[in-house]
């Protein structure tokens, strides 16, 4: 099984409220990833945990706050997003950090008003 | 840092006929190349990849080659069908990287 669930599927969030994304696999994998996906463009990375560490921001903003609680868990908290930030919003996951495969979940489709 | 490179932008084709989506790379230390399916509403699905170690790799329809040395590296669909239309996305990994670097992406339409 190479499943990776997100919830929620949709989210509308306004420029002053608090919200948090969440990504669950099962495959005992030990690296989880985000990313973010604008319309028509590819996946751009925004974290990396490696062994529930965070491991690499690619200089995110700090609007958006990473936490790996265990290793089946990904949380992003949202907290006074800006308009740009609506997006696709992709969680991801591989048996290490590396060249090893990456599984993706169905995303949760963000929109910020 | 790596850059790649991926062609054609959109490509329609006829049911049954085979559809060919090239990327190239710029990092010759990169040996990780998976192409991943995205469907309008889903995340991208890996489909196939190759290392740098085998220079082709098949899976029923669907096959990738390598040229390391050219640095470039296809997706070969054969006996398309229409729920083959999808975007493809290529991507790049280095030895001992830790992100994948990709492509601009494909927009696949196979008409009935």
């Amino acid at each position: 099984d190479t499943e990776v669930t997100q919830t929620p599927k949709h989210l509308v969030m306004g420029m002053t409220n608090k919200k948090s994304l969440k990504c669950e696999q099962h495959m005992g994998h030990r690296a989880m990833y985000w990313y973010k996906q604008k319309a028509k463009k590819p996946p751009e990375l925004m974290f990396v945990y490696s062994y529930e560490k965070l491991s690499i921001n690619e200089s995110v903003p700090s609007r958006f706050s990473p936490e790996c609680p265990n290793s089946s868990l990904l949380n992003l908290h949202l907290h006074a997003l800006q308009p740009e930030d609506s997006a696709l919003y992709l969680c991801a996951s591989s048996d290490r950090v590396g060249t090893y495969e990456q599984y993706f979940g169905p995303g949760t489709r963000l929109t910020v008003t | 840092g790596e850059n790649v490179e991926q062609h054609p932008s959109t490509l329609s084709v006829q049911e049954g006929d085979s559809a060919v989506i090239k990327c190239t790379y710029s990092d010759s230390a990169s040996n990780y190349f998976p192409w991943y399916k995205q469907e309008l509403g889903k995340g991208p699905q890996l489909i196939i990849d190759i290392r740098s170690n085998v220079g082709e790799k098949k899976d029923q329809r669907i096959a990738v080659t390598l040229n390391k040395t050219a640095k470039h590296f296809s997706l070969h669909i054969t006996e398309t069908q229409p729920e083959d239309s999808a975007v493809y996305f290529c991507a790049a990994s280095p030895l001992y990287g830790n992100k994948l670097v990709f492509g601009a992406g494909t927009i696949l339409r196979v008409k009935s």
